[in-house]
């Protein structure tokens, strides 16, 4: 059973980096059709796409957040990661890492870390 | 880009059925993507309920059904049920390979 999970700082000082890693276990994240993704979700609020990576590299990142955003793959620890630069109180949110299966016109997130909360904060 | 449109709310009684509504755009939930649904109980991971428009992952009841016509897609829960209050998302990929999310319905019952 695939499993994901996230990890990452807990508090960051506003202006810093926030880095996040997901490690991947009970499948290989080089395998299939996958894209493995970070979507965030604010206090009480709905759900946003942050980005998303394949195993070659190719990434896609949502235009409002694409200048900040670094995603990278390790297929050899089995993870990947996000960077968020020059946060701000707003990017304070439970952050959630998940695969995504595509294949032709399909598109959907089929397993989710349990999130991991970050906040910003001096 | 912008979030599909979800209602903020819907309720119903035990035993009846209820439709959250999903509205995009001719980029998104109109184009050839399809749409997916997810269920999110406080304090959980969001989960998926529905993929394809239409298809059920396994272990999914059957008392939850998709539908698609035009820009918008629905998600219909029959029978309600106590365990089925939970928020409710709906997602789709874009024609500029970016995914978008509804804002979120949360359903009550009853």
């Amino acid at each position: 059973q695939m499993q994901l999970q996230e990890s990452g700082p807990g508090l960051v000082k506003p202006s810093q980096t926030l880095p996040l890693t997901c490690s991947v276990s009970g499948g290989s994240i080089s395998s299939g059709a996958y894209y493995w993704s970070w979507i965030r979700q604010h206090p009480g609020k709905g759900l946003e796409w942050i980005a998303y990576i394949y195993h070659s590299g190719k990434a896609h990142y949502n235009p409002s957040l694409k200048s900040r955003i670094t995603i990278s793959i390790d297929t050899s620890k089995n993870q990947f990661s996000l960077k968020l630069s020059s946060v701000t109180a707003a990017d304070t949110a439970l952050y959630y890492c998940a695969r995504a299966s595509s294949g032709g016109s399909s598109w959907f997130f089929d397993y989710w870390g349990q999130g991991t909360v970050v906040t910003v904060s001096s | 880009q912008s979030a599909l449109t979800q209602p903020a709310s819907v309720s119903g009684s035990p035993g009846q059925s209820i439709t959250i509504s999903c509205t995009g755009t001719s980029s998104d939930v109109g184009g050839y993507n399809y749409v997916s649904w997810y269920q999110q109980h406080p304090g959980k991971a969001p989960k998926l309920m529905i993929y394809e428009d239409t298809h059920r992952p396994s272990g999914i009841s059957n008392r939850f059904s998709g539908s698609k016509s035009g820009n918008t897609a629905s998600l219909t829960i029959s029978g309600l049920q106590a365990e089925d209050e939970a928020d409710y998302y709906c997602g789709s990929y874009t024609i500029t390979s970016t995914v978008v999310f509804g804002g979120g319905t949360k359903l009550t019952v009853l």
